[in-house]
């Protein structure tokens, strides 16, 4: 079945530490997005990617980076967690091409503990 | 600029009574309209959508929702809940091939 997949699902760090947060899908789809989710629910774009070798900042600005160097992979890292980086991070997917309005695919989410 | 309004913060209410979900959007062109629900400690998922044809679109587990251009809204509404229904739900809005811009969600709790 064709999905998108983020690992860990749980993560708790110290400060100062280096993460990566992984993120695959396995439908084709060339636009991938990463969203940062506040306790309070609210979703904010950090970055999304066209295709290979494209990477965008969101509307949320993000110490985060991220790559796309294979269509299907799409992680991000922080080169060095604080505790202000706590959080949900939504990694999702989606097609694009003439006329498609498909909406979204969304893995499970990683959610980060720094401390 | 596009914008998603979601009115309501928490609604609460009783099982097998009906409920509705308020989403107002804005903006200048044709828009896009989706809800997305999110059960706990899980990502979202697509729930419905109105791309264009008939405004009242209908979801697999019985919601469905009304595109109402002449006020802006596309409120998410069920005849019965069930307490499998709590979660949160987000509306969002999307403009040609510009990404999705999503509300704040309203988080629905059903009291058995």
């Amino acid at each position: 079945e064709a999905d998108i997949y983020q690992t860990p699902r749980y993560l708790v760090i110290g400060t100062g530490k280096k993460i990566t947060l992984e993120c695959s899908q396995t439908m084709g789809h060339d636009k991938m997005y990463w969203y940062q989710q506040d306790p309070g629910m609210e979703l904010h774009l950090i970055h999304y990617s066209y295709g290979v070798n494209s990477t965008e900042k969101g509307d949320l600005s993000s110490e985060s980076t991220v790559s796309r160097i294979r269509t299907e992979h799409f992680p991000l890292t922080l080169e060095s967690a604080r505790p202000s980086h706590t959080s949900q991070y939504l990694c999702a997917s989606s097609e694009v091409g003439q006329g498609i309005i498909g909406g979204y695919t969304f893995g499970s989410g990683t959610r980060l503990t720094v401390v | 600029a596009q914008s998603v309004t979601q009115l309501d913060s928490q609604v609460p209410v009783f099982e097998e009574a009906p409920v509705e979900l308020r989403c107002n959007y804005s903006s200048s062109v044709s828009v896009y309209l989706f809800w997305y629900v999110q059960y706990p400690n899980q990502g979202l998922q697509l729930l419905l959508k109105y791309l264009s044809g008939s405004t009242l679109v209908e979801s697999i587990n019985g919601f469905e929702a009304e595109f109402n251009k002449s006020q802006t809204s596309f409120h998410l509404r069920k005849p019965s809940v069930h307490i499998s229904d709590t979660a949160e739900y987000f509306c969002a809005v999307q403009t040609g091939a510009n990404n999705l811009f999503f509300g704040t969600g309203t988080r629905l709790t059903v009291i058995p």
